[in-house]
């Protein structure tokens, strides 16, 4: 079974922190890994994605980290701020399999003020 | 939300009754999508649809049926309802090209089953 193994289950951080989720898989057929962001009430929505011939990538305060050998790759939120509170799931797609993304189970993040 | 919209965005309904909810897009995308969301199991596809009339099964399809007879229209019906199916499910279609396969979600509904 194709699965994306997400954690923590929950985390939470100080404001001006670093926060971090980390996801691994074992499908090494992945070969699009994006994070979605939602807030409470919300759907889900894109946040930023990675490809595994890079091994970081960053937008503004989020960056993502990829590492291929070990099939692990994490989201980090530099300088949490509370509006960062969320649930976020990383995700990976199969290549040539653009109909069909794989959901982490997600983790819910708290940024104390 | 991308010009998704999704209806009822909340239903209380009763064991054994049949539920049908709907997810309209604006956007004329070929892929759609059902998830239930509940806590501890993250988003799980119940069915999707890759086309008018084509659709096929998610990972928690019992209990769900789906139809798709317009590009923008995609129902999904639970013939019975059952406590179990307490949850939000959320509505999304795929922006296929480049490898990317970005989904973009609707607002979601949340449904209780007493």
């Amino acid at each position: 079974q194709q699965q994306v193994k997400q954690s923590p289950q929950s985390l939470i951080v100080q404001k001006g922190g670093i926060s971090i989720i980390n996801c691994a898989y074992e499908n090494t057929a992945f070969d699009y890994f994006p994070w979605y962001q939602q807030f409470p009430g919300k759907g889900p929505a894109l946040l930023i994605a990675i490809r595994p011939d890079v091994s970081e990538k960053k937008e503004g305060r989020f960056t993502i980290s990829f590492n291929k050998s070990a099939k692990q790759f994490s989201l980090h939120i530099m300088d949490s701020q509370p509006g960062d509170s969320a649930t976020y799931f990383c995700a990976a797609k199969e290549v040539n399999r653009d109909d069909k993304i794989i959901f982490g189970k997600g983790t819910r993040l708290h940024i104390l003020p | 939300d991308a010009g998704i919209t999704q209806s009822p965005r909340h239903k209380v309904t009763e064991t054994g009754t049949p539920v049908t909810l709907r997810c309209h897009q604006t956007e004329n995308h070929r892929y759609m999508y059902w998830y239930r969301q509940d806590p501890g199991h993250g988003l799980r596809l119940i069915h999707y649809s890759y086309g008018v009339k084509d659709t096929d099964k998610g990972e928690v399809s019992d209990g769900y049926s789906v139809s798709r007879s317009k590009t923008e229209d995609f129902l999904l019906t639970l013939e019975s309802a059952t406590s179990s199916q307490t949850s939000v499910y959320f509505c999304a279609i795929s922006g296929l090209g480049g490898g990317k396969a970005t989904q973009y979600f609707g607002p979601g509904t949340r449904l209780t089953v007493l």
